[in-house]
């Protein structure tokens, strides 16, 4: 099925230290999402992400966030400063824009974020 | 305002045996329904999907899932279980095209040889 890559899995970081997550949507898809997992928990929606804008954003999604896809390339979740909280797997997700599947959700692999 | 509840935090299955994991959901009109798998260190596959048309949608790996409107159900279920069926299932709903999904707590399902 379609892929979604997200680099890298794992990152280590100090506390107050920026920290760039980055997520290779599918091809054609022009809707991307973050979600947060806590380990063990439930996967938290973050934001959503169309047409250069975020279109919805969580209580989780904190002023320290910001997203964005530059050029069509990579797209980012920025986190700056860190906190020891934000520690957790974040997972992309993109869906397309039209058609049967603009309902579907597809997930990348995840990038474990640990904050020292 | 929408939920997917979960109530099964783990289920303990012998392998071959047959399974059910369960799913309620809330919202008021009928929503696009999913379950997605999350294997060990792996990210979430879509396992079926469901929104309108016959109630029991069939999925990957012999999954289906039964869609109850009376009872605001998703129910999950495989004849017989293998070892490999082993991760966290979870249920999930949106409320239409390019919007978020919203997902239950999870059930880890553990099969035994």
């Amino acid at each position: 099925g379609p892929k979604v890559l997200q680099i890298p899995s794992h990152q280590i970081i100090d506390m107050g230290q920026m920290v760039t997550l980055n997520c290779d949507p599918v091809s054609n898809h022009l809707y991307f999402y973050w979600y947060k997992q806590i380990l063990g928990q439930q996967m938290e929606f973050l934001v959503n992400f169309y047409n250069g804008k975020v279109m919805e954003k969580s209580k989780l999604f904190k002023d320290q966030f910001s997203v964005e896809r530059p050029d069509g390339s990579y797209f980012t979740l920025k986190i700056q400063p860190t906190a020891l909280e934000d520690s957790a797997v974040y997972f992309c997700a993109s869906s397309s824009l039209l058609g049967t599947s603009a309902e579907t959700l597809y997930f990348g692999s995840g990038t474990r974020l640990t904050v020292l | 305002a929408q939920s997917v509840t979960q109530p099964d935090a783990r289920v303990t299955v012998s392998e071959g045996a047959s399974l059910q994991l369960r799913c309620k959901y809330s919202y008021s009109a009928t929503p696009y329904l999913f379950w997605y798998v999350q294997y060990p260190r792996q990210g979430l596959q879509l396992l079926l999907k469901y929104y309108s048309g016959d109630p029991v949608v069939q999925g990957v790996n012999s999954f289906e899932a039964e869609f109850s409107k009376s009872n605001s159900s998703f129910h999950l279920q495989k004849a017989s279980v293998h070892w490999s069926d082993s991760a966290v299932y979870f249920c999930a709903l949106s409320m239409g095209s390019n919007n978020r999904i919203f997902f239950g707590d999870g059930t880890q399902l553990v099969v035994k040889p």
